[in-house]
């Protein structure tokens, strides 16, 4: 079973710097998507960002990128320009790619982001 | 907004009893997911269904049961409610089961579950 590992419950950045969320997870398969939500106190749940792990260019979406080592099975999220908007709760989201598998994310415990003016 | 509907926002029930959550996904989706999220165990996958068929199960209670119906809506039934099982539900939608796609899950709201 594939896990996902996020080890920063809490994070704080300074508004308009940039700020690093760590990722890693287990699995033993070639193919699969990562994914980052964005969890705000609305609670609802958006994509941030996707990467295909057959892709060996690192996925960007405006002022969020990730770094995506696949050998070390790690998946960072970095947040440029950090703003107000940006504080939430960040979970990293791993999903299978094999035909026999269902279609389900599997999430890490999520990190905390917090924005500081 | 995401395009995934979920109703009701908000259900305060008492132990013992019984809810439906209910689900409609984007326009054009035929995969519906439930999740829960609870304080103490994360986000879990409790159930997919495929175009009206069950696709695949995850951590879901024998109390629980969910069904999509013909118009592709999803309804997750809870039953025997227990105070653990105060949590958000969230209905999540995709395109296609197909593996491979380039299928992202889009979630709804979310229906907060507070069993007193």
């Amino acid at each position: 079973a594939q896990t996902v590992t996020q080890s920063q419950p809490e994070m704080s950045v300074q508004e308009a710097e940039t700020v690093t969320l760590s990722c890693t997870y287990d699995t033993s398969e070639s193919d699969y998507y990562l994914f980052w939500y964005k969890q705000p106190p609305s609670r609802q749940m958006i994509l941030v960002i996707r990467q295909e792990a057959y892709k060996q260019q690192n996925a960007t979406e405006n002022r969020f990128s990730v770094n995506f080592q696949k050998a070390a099975k790690s998946f960072s999220l970095k947040i440029s320009d950090s703003q107000l908007g940006d504080a939430a709760m960040y979970f990293c989201a791993y999903r299978s790619l094999n035909t026999g598998t269902a279609s389900k994310l599997t999430f890490g415990t999520g990190t905390r982001l917090q924005v500081t003016l | 907004d995401s395009g995934v509907t979920q109703t009701p926002k908000h259900l305060i029930t008492a132990t013992g009893q019984r809810v439906t959550l209910r689900c409609s996904p984007r326009s054009g989706d035929l995969s519906v997911y439930w999740y829960q999220q609870s304080l103490d165990q994360g986000l879990q996958f409790l159930i997919q269904y495929y175009n009206g068929e069950e696709r695949a199960k995850g951590n879901i209670l024998e109390r629980f049961s969910a069904q999509q119906f013909p118009d592709l809506h999803s309804e997750l039934n809870l039953s025997s409610l227990e105070l653990g099982d105060s949590a958000l539900y969230f209905c999540a939608s995709s395109v296609s089961r197909l593996a491979g796609g380039q299928e992202t899950q889009y979630f709804g709201p979310g229906t907060r579950l507070l069993v007193l």
